[in-house]
């Protein structure tokens, strides 16, 4: 079964509001990674997190990390329709080793 | 820099056919992997390397072979197709480092096995 699950599925907002995802993992991890795929695209990614590390800014972006409950979560704030997109978090067990949740699906709304 | 590039961009196999996915990389990434993606679901870890001559199982390997015998490419070779390898195929690259490094993706390779 795969390492990081992001809740929710799906989530439909309109412009100018927040968004949050959830990743939920399994075992000790070295980092915790987010990515966002644009539909037909590859991946791109967004924020690092290391194990040893609570909480991470980049521009919109904020992620934060509870070793203690093996969770993350990852925040858009005032979202666009740019934002309309999957996004995914990775896990690294090992060097190079990345196992990736099923993703959120975001559509923002104009 | 063009960064990973992967070619064919799409490719449909009969079952049974053999045939290789290309991938490259231009920034001297000592790290490679690769991705498979089924509609709906995240990447799953087919193959991944460390470095040149070095090279590993993931989570789906059956089916596939890798090699790398230079740091810039890292080609995957369906043995004999089969129609549950339909997928979409990333490759990926990072530099490594202590508590791994950003991934670098290509734009994927669609696969259809009829």
């Amino acid at each position: 079964s795969q390492q990081g699950e992001e809740d929710p599925q799906a989530l439909s907002i309109q412009e100018g509001e927040n968004a949050t995802m959830n990743c939920s993992y399994k075992t000790s991890i070295n980092n915790l990674q987010w990515y966002r795929q644009n539909s037909g695209r590859g991946l791109v990614h967004l924020i690092l997190i290391r194990s040893n590390e609570r909480e991470k800014h980049s521009g919109r972006l904020r992620v934060t990390l509870d070793t203690s409950k093996k969770s993350s979560s990852l925040l858009i704030t005032a979202s666009r329709a740019a934002d309309t997109a999957s996004y995914f978090c990775a896990t690294s067990l090992s060097l190079n080793k990345f196992y990736f949740g099923s993703g959120t699906k975001l559509n923002v709304k104009p | 820099n063009a960064g990973v590039t992967q070619t064919p961009k799409f490719q449909v196999l009969k079952t049974g056919q053999s045939m290789t996915l290309q991938c490259a990389q231009d920034m001297n990434h000592e790290y490679m992997s690769w991705y498979r993606q089924d509609p709906g679901m995240g990447l799953r870890l087919i193959h991944y390397s460390v470095g040149a001559g070095i090279t590993d199982q993931g989570e789906v390997p059956n089916g596939y072979n890798v090699s790398r015998s230079t740091t810039e490419d890292f080609p995957l070779r369906l043995l004999s197709a089969a129609p549950s390898q339909t997928s979409v195929y990333f490759c990926a690259s990072s530099s490594g480092g202590a508590g791994g490094d950003t991934q670098y993706f290509g734009p994927g390779t669609r696969l259809t096995v009829l």
